[in-house]
């Protein structure tokens, strides 16, 4: 029953530097989302995919990039880090809307990064 | 521009009370709202949903009321357990949004119940 799986769960990354999230799910799920979470915010949608092979762009987007290598993995890139990109970031699935009468999602722990 | 807003940051109950969470939203095309939990260290889960053309929804101790003309919506947890002290997230669909999963939080309440 590991749901929704995300690693790291912390990183401390300077200012320019690279990463990536890596998120996968065994609940054969159709769709995936990337959602960060800041302090008086909320959690806003960062990017999604729908469907293997498709991705949308979410709320903020801006300084990330995204790749759905499969139907259980979705990964988050954030290609030149900036302070502003400190934040919990939390990766969730959903199944087919015919399933559930609203799209409910299924979170993973989150990865807590922080950029110096 | 916060669409969803619950404008209290933080509620302190006594077990076995009332605990009421608020949540108001300025746009009305909404299709469904939905509650999740959030411990410390891990990812929110979900609670509790109403459709917009509902006003109300429950499950065991957890009540959904919504309140179309006020743009309102309300969780209630009766009573409330020591176990129930989380953050609580309101979110919303946006009407045309529900495949996509594309949700908007409110910023969070954080509940404490008191034993």
């Amino acid at each position: 029953n590991a749901g929704v799986t995300q690693t790291p769960k912390f990183q401390v990354l300077k200012t320019g530097q690279s990463m990536t999230l890596q998120c996968a799910q065994d609940m054969n799920h159709n769709s995936m989302y990337w959602y960060r979470q800041d302090p008086g915010m909320g959690l806003r949608l960062i990017y999604y995919s729908a469907s293997e092979g498709t991705t949308d762009k979410g709320e903020v987007p801006n300084g990330y990039n995204v790749s759905r290598l499969n139907k259980r993995e979705f990964s988050l890139r954030l290609e030149s880090a900036a302070p502003s990109q400190t934040s919990v970031y939390f990766c969730a699935s959903s199944p087919p809307r015919e399933l559930a009468g609203a799209n409910v999602l299924t979170f993973g722990a989150g990865s807590r990064l922080t950029v110096l | 521009d916060q669409q969803v807003k619950q404008n209290s940051p933080s509620l302190s109950v006594q077990e076995g009370r009332i605990s009421i969470l608020n949540c108001d939203y300025t746009n009305s095309m909404f299709d469904y709202f939905l509650w999740y939990k959030k411990y410390p260290a891990e990812g929110p889960t979900f609670l509790i949903s109403i459709s917009s053309i509902k006003d109300k929804n429950e499950d065991g101790r957890f009540t959904v009321f919504l309140n179309k003309s006020a743009k309102h919506l309300s969780l209630h947890i009766v009573p409330s357990q020591p176990g129930d002290s989380a953050v609580y997230f309101c979110a919303a669909i946006p009407h045309g949004s529900s495949n996509t999963g594309k949700l908007i939080f409110g910023q969070g309440t954080t509940l404490q119940v008191k034993p």
